[in-house]
């Protein structure tokens, strides 16, 4: 099956300070991706649709200032975390749905980084 | 907004059992799915309902989409400890459409 990759799989950072997260499809190419948030003991919840080459969407709720996403191929997107604060630390995880997919289960999910901020 | 039901909440089953969990929704989706999650990585598709009654296998798992589109089911059967982890249903309205995760079923296998 097709593989999604995410580095890094877990970061400590301060508290203020910007964190950057890697979503890779290693063996297809993805137009979209998707970036979810899950907390402890709850569901993925998702954050934004990131395309490749245009602006991310983002859901209800979340701060697109201070989620930046840039998806700038069609292997890459990157959600950078500006001014981390602790409530943000959470378990972000991509997904990434095939160029070539025809079904909805086409769309594969990266491993998850767990983001701690002090 | 769309929500999805999940329950049970958790289960904490003896090994060799069959399983049960099931998904509702107030609103009709025209793709349900199946994930497993271990902790500390991303879910894993074990199945996927592309047709309203469709029932399908995939080894000691079933599930069946239900007829109405709202609601769907996962069985495991003869549980092994390897089954534990979090379950949780997705439902698409489209291809393309984001997904959308009901709360999650926690299963515990006691050996």
């Amino acid at each position: 099956g097709a593989v999604v990759s995410q580095h890094p799989s877990w970061v400590i950072c301060k508290s203020g300070t910007s964190v950057k997260i890697e979503c890779r499809s290693l063996d297809f190419q993805a137009t979209t991706m998707f970036w979810y948030r899950q907390f402890p003991k709850q569901s993925l919840m998702l954050m934004a649709t990131s395309n490749e080459g245009s602006k991310a969407t983002y859901e209800q709720g979340v701060e697109k200032d201070k989620f930046l996403i840039n998806h700038a191929s069609l292997t890459l997107s990157t959600l950078t975390v500006t001014s981390a604060h602790p409530e943000d630390s959470s378990f972000y995880i991509c997904s990434a749905r095939d160029l070539e997919g025809r079904a909805s289960d086409e769309q594969y999910f990266g491993p998850g980084t767990r983001l701690t901020v002090t | 907004g769309q929500q999805l039901n999940q329950s049970p909440q958790s289960m904490f089953i003896q090994e060799g059992e069959d399983v049960s969990m099931n998904c509702t929704s107030s609103s009709i989706f025209n793709t349900w799915l199946w994930y497993k999650q271990d902790p500390g990585e991303g879910p894993v598709l074990l199945i996927a309902l592309y047709k309203a009654g469709e029932l399908t296998s995939n080894g000691r798992l079933t599930a069946q989409f239900g007829i109405t589109r709202k609601d769907s089911f996962l069985n495991i059967s003869a549980s092994i400890p390897s089954d534990v982890g979090i379950y949780f249903c997705a439902g698409q309205l489209r291809y393309g459409n984001k997904l959308v995760f009901g709360a999650g079923t926690i299963l515990r296998v006691k050996s």
